[in-house]
Formats: structure tokens, sequence, C-alpha cells
């Protein structure tokens, strides 16, 4: 079966700075793989995400995630946070995209 | 265009009582899905929907019953509420092709 970890579960970074989020799934083929954002009292808002191609892809609010075969990873980043991107993250993995499994999920606190 | 509708927001339930929770969208999508959201555990599959008429079980299916006889509907029964279904639980519907789900704003279940 397939598995997603989130292996940070709080990130503290300041505004201004760059942000990475860890993904790491397994799975034995390449699945469909996602990242969602979700705003306190919010449903689940889809950043970005990757079915096959260019290993580098870019999504909404500045945010992009990489492909990484080899190690079985969907790394987020941002170079520069704003304090709007305070939220909970969640990745997402699945054989199909419609049967998904998600991360247990890093919530993002932005300093000033 | 209001995307993914859940009703109700917020429900309490005694043990042992049955209630439904709605989710309709209105994008002709053909896939929907539930899903549990708990603290630390992310969002876990209840049931998922591939069209009208078709549903299947998820990774947490026990104890709750779905059908679809519509494109638009997708609702969620719980047959004999308990305290461990006390969450936040959330609809999400995606078209067929590669594209995310979007997700409706949730309902928090909180059974005593």
């Amino acid at each position: 079966a397939q598995s997603v970890t989130q292996p940070d579960i709080h990130i503290t970074v300041s505004e201004g700075a760059s942000l990475e989020l860890r993904c790491n799934y397994s799975y034995g083929a390449t699945p469909y793989l996602f990242w969602y954002v979700q705003s306190p009292g919010q449903g689940l808002q889809l950043l970005l995400k990757y079915f096959s191609g260019d290993t580098l892809v870019q999504g909404i609010k500045g945010f992009e995630a990489e492909f990484k075969r080899s190690q079985s990873s969907f790394n987020l980043r941002k170079p520069s946070v704003h304090w709007s991107d305070a939220a909970e993250y969640f990745c997402a993995v699945g054989v199909y995209d419609y049967k998904l499994s998600f991360g247990a999920g890093t919530t993002v606190t932005v300093r000033a | 265009n209001a995307g993914v509708t859940q009703t109700p927001k917020f429900q309490v339930l005694k043990t042992g009582q049955s209630m439904t929770l709605q989710c309709a969208q209105d994008m002709n999508h053909e896939y929907m899905s539930w899903y549990r959201q708990d603290p630390g555990m992310g969002l876990r599959l209840i049931h998922y929907s591939v069209g009208a008429g078709i549903t299947d079980q998820g990774e947490v299916p026990n104890g709750y019953n779905v059908s679809r006889s519509t494109t638009e509907d997708f609702p969620l029964r719980l047959l004999s509420a308990a305290p461990s279904q006390t969450s936040v639980y959330f609809c999400a519907s995606k078209p067929t092709g590669n594209y995310g789900y979007t997700f409706g704003s949730g309902t928090r279940l909180t059974v005593v």
C-alpha cells in the first residue's frame, strides 16, 4: 500500500526567508503527487500537482515542487514567504489521481 | 458556480444516532470523495465514487455508507454514531483528466 510521510510536523520561518517542506512516499511506481494548503477553519486548496514530464512544477502563490524519483520525494519550496503563507500544508499521493493518501501535514508559522 | 457545498457545517450527535452529511457539486465532476481529518493524521479516505452509480471503499469505511444516484450529490451516512467518529469531514470532487480535487469547506462533527 502507498504511504506518505511529511517528516516535519511544524516549521517556523521568518517573513522573507525561504521555505522547504518535505514529502516522501512509498510506492513502487511513480504515483500522482499533489500539494494542498489549508488555512485555519477552511477546506483544502490545491497548490500544485505532478503527473508526468518536467520534474519541477510550478504552482499558485509562488510555490514550486520538485519530484525526485531516486529519493521518492516531492518537496515543496517557496523562495520568500509572506505572512499569509502561515497555514497547514499537506502532501498527497495516489496510484490513481482520484484515490489519494495524505500525509499528516506540516504546520507553517511565519514570524515577522 | 458554488463549487463543492457541504451541509451542515457543524453537528453534534449522541452516540447511536444516525445522520447524513450532504455534499453537492455544480461543476459536473465525475469523481467525488469523502475524507475525514483528525489531528496529526492528515486526511483519510472514507469512500469515493468514480461516477453516478459507482462507489467504492477507501481506507476507513467502517460505520459509513455512501450512494451516488446523481452526478451532483454524494451523501455520507453515519449508521450509528460513535465517539470515534468525532472528526472534520471533507467532501471533494474532480473532473476526468489530470486535475486535482476541489474541496468543500467541511463539516465538523462531534459525537457525545
